[in-house]
């Protein structure tokens, strides 16, 4: 089985631009949970989908921040208008139902300039 | 803050020695989780422990969890040097299992 795969996996842009970040999740995973993980911070759980609804946005930082499944295959986290404190790792991770094993991608590496 | 904290922060010993990292948590918890990370990828799952068990195998890892002290520990016997990576533990909360919450995580180096 493929493992949940991220793109792009590195990111440098200028601030004030929009920055989307892809990820198809493990088939059959009906779980899906967008983290950042920062030095100072650590790893945060931004935002979580079941069956592609949005469950709980409560980490979303900003109105910035804005995430989409639009079906089981495929999520989107977009950042507009990005900032240099947006500088981080994004992971993507999925799970086979609830309280099961999360399967992380091996992240984006954002940085804002 | 944080809800599970590991300690210690860093870790180093030698090939072959037994490697304990603890986490801490303070609300109630459905289960805790531990995960490996090496430099530069995705966290991989280890463990999963529920709120009811007390002790758990895989391989060369044991994890225990005592919920009247909210704490649990992981320990990696007969180390390799492929171990070396950051430890972390990760709580799900009542009805939020899904949500996990990760403390800041162990380094653990282990020297050929």
């Amino acid at each position: 089985d493929a493992g949940v795969i991220q793109s792009p996996r590195h990111e440098v842009t200028e601030m004030g631009q929009e920055v989307t970040l892809r990820c198809k999740p493990i088939s059959g995973h009906d779980y899906l949970f967008w983290y950042r993980q920062t030095m100072m911070r650590g790893l945060e759980l931004l935002i979580y989908f079941n069956n592609n609804v949005p469950i709980d946005d409560s980490g979303m930082p900003e109105d910035r921040f804005s995430a989409k499944m639009p079906n089981a295959s495929f999520s989107t986290l977009k950042i507009q208008p990005s900032e240099p404190r947006d500088s981080a790792v994004y992971f993507c991770a999925s799970a086979r139902g609830y309280n099961q094993p999360q399967h992380f991608g091996d992240g984006t590496r954002l940085s804002i300039l | 803050s944080q809800q599970g904290e590991e300690d210690p922060q860093a870790l180093s010993i030698q090939e072959g020695e037994n490697a304990t990292m603890n986490c801490s948590y303070k609300t109630s918890i459905n289960n805790l989780q531990w995960y490996r990370q090496n430099s530069g990828r995705g966290l991989v799952h280890l463990i999963l422990i529920r709120s009811n068990e007390r002790e758990k195998h895989s391989g060369r890892l044991r994890v225990t969890l005592d919920t009247s002290k909210k704490s649990s520990s992981l320990l990696i016997t007969a180390s390799r040097a492929a171990d070396t990576a950051s430890y972390f533990c990760a709580t799900g909360v009542g009805n939020a299992g899904n949500m996990l919450t990760f403390g800041g995580g162990t380094r653990l180096m282990v020297k050929p």
